[in-house]
């Protein structure tokens, strides 16, 4: 079955510090990424969405200074907490999708603590 | 967001029972409703998914019935097992290339031995 790699599983650093999380597809392509983040007992909130080659669209009251995303390749896209502070504490979550129809793959999920 | 609307939020089943998740949407431009199964600390699982051409789907223990009239939809797991303790997310999309899926707010399933 179709394979997304998440990258790092768990992240633990100073207030400040900005963390990179990368999300890649292992055996096919993904045409288009999404990142969500999900707190502790709840749903997945979906943060923004991503084509190869454009310009990532963000969800309403995501801040796109401070949510970076990349997505270079038909195979990695990255999400970059910039000036990371406590509140951005979460669980992130990417997933990837081929072609239209087909289903959404998830990783594993980043665990994203700042201290 | 168009809101996907689940319930119960959480359900406790004994073994070899029945697991029932509902599920009801709003925007009949959706056109593809999957289950995601997820376990602590890790990402949605696809565990399986309806078009509005089909009343029901069945995969193994899990089947999904549609109701394209009510806009309803529910998730079966039958013959409960303790490993299928976990969270489910139903979750709708129009299907479109870029489209993201709108989630439920999920159902935590707990099947006692």
């Amino acid at each position: 079955g179709a394979v997304v790699s998440q990258h790092p599983s768990r992240v633990i650093c100073k207030s400040g510090t900005s963390v990179k999380i990368e999300c890649r597809s292992l055996d096919f392509q993904a045409t288009t990424m999404f990142w969500y983040r999900q707190f502790p007992k709840k749903s997945l909130m979906l943060m923004a969405t991503s084509n190869e080659g454009s310009k990532a669209t963000y969800e309403q009251g995501v801040e796109k200074d401070k949510f970076l995303i990349n997505h270079a390749s038909l195979t990695l896209s990255t999400l970059t907490v910039t000036s990371a502070h406590p509140e951005d504490s979460s669980f992130y979550i990417c997933s990837a999708r081929g072609f239209s129809g087909q289903p959404q793959h998830f990783g594993d999920g980043t665990r994203l603590s700042i201290l | 967001q168009q809101q996907v609307k689940q319930s119960p939020q959480s359900l406790i089943v004994q073994k070899g029972g029945i697991s029932i998740i509902n599920c009801a949407y709003e925007n009949t431009a959706f056109d593809y409703f999957p289950w995601y199964q997820q376990f602590p600390g890790k990402g949605p699982a696809l565990l399986i998914a309806i078009r509005p051409d089909v009343s029901e789907k069945k995969e193994g223990r899990f089947t999904i019935s549609f109701n394209k009239s009510a806009k309803q939809f529910s998730l079966h797991i039958m013959d409960s097992q303790p490993g299928d303790s976990a969270t489910y997310f139903c979750a709708a999309s129009t299907g479109q290339a870029g489209t993201a899926l709108i989630f439920g707010k999920g159902t935590t399933l707990s099947v006692s031995s």
